[in-house]
């Protein structure tokens, strides 16, 4: 299957910090990124979609303005946590869909785990 | 509101043995039942999917079973191994057009192959 790499897999930040996550397709162009975030032992929440060079849809009760998603190209879309606190803390995950009208699965990245101190 | 009801939540197998997990929807426009793999503290990994104008589709000991008129569908693991022991998820998925399709996970079923 298609790669996509995220970035960092692990980060820990102080309290009132910003947090910058990247997602890459590796080998494909990917029109539309999602963005995940799962709890321990919880299923993945979908927190917003990215299509790239447009402003991405939040889904309800995700804040835009401390969840901030740029999808600038094809290959890249980043997750930014604005003034971090200790219950964002969470592993976010990325997923990318191929621009192409026949694929339509959609792959993902390997997680980034966020403390915040 | 769930829009995939899988089921059991927790499975237990012994190796060698097939572990079934299933899946019911209410959807009939849902046109894409995929199946994910998780192990902790990694991304889900796309297993197998089916499109409902095929009633099985088979990847090595991976197996889809499709059933149309009664909105199920579920995932056989043939010879099951402790390395296949991981949370299994069958999100919903639905949009249209390229690149629009949304997954939307459920609790998912977290499988355990003992020796």
């Amino acid at each position: 299957g298609a790669v996509v790499s995220q970035h960092p897999s692990w980060v820990i930040c102080k309290s009132g910090t910003s947090v910058k996550i990247e997602c890459r397709s590796l080998d494909f162009q990917a029109t539309t990124m999602f963005w995940y975030r799962q709890f321990p032992k919880q299923s993945l929440m979908l927190m917003a979609t990215s299509n790239e060079g447009s402003k991405a849809t939040y889904e309800q009760g995700v804040e835009k303005d401390k969840f901030l998603i740029n999808h600038a190209s094809l290959t890249l879309s980043t997750l930014t946590v604005t003034s971090a606190h200790p219950e964002d803390s969470s592993f976010y995950i990325c997923s990318a869909r191929s621009w192409a009208p026949t694929q339509i699965e959609a792959f993902f990245g390997q997680g980034t785990r966020l403390t915040v101190v | 509101q769930q829009q995939v009801k899988q089921s059991p939540q927790s499975l237990i197998v012994q190796k060698g043995g097939i572990s079934i997990i299933n899946c019911a929807y209410e959807n009939t426009a849902f046109d894409y039942f995929p199946w994910y793999q998780q192990f902790p503290g990694k991304g889900p990994a796309l297993l197998i999917a089916i499109r409902p104008d095929v009633s099985e589709k088979k990847e090595g000991r991976f197996t889809i079973s499709f059933n149309k008129s009664a909105k199920q569908f579920s995932l056989h693991i043939m010879d099951s191994q402790p390395g296949d022991s991981a949370t299994y998820f069958c999100p919903s998925s639905e949009g249209s057009g390229a690149g629009s399709y949304q997954l939307t996970f459920g609790k998912g079923t977290k499988l355990s192959v003992i020796p």
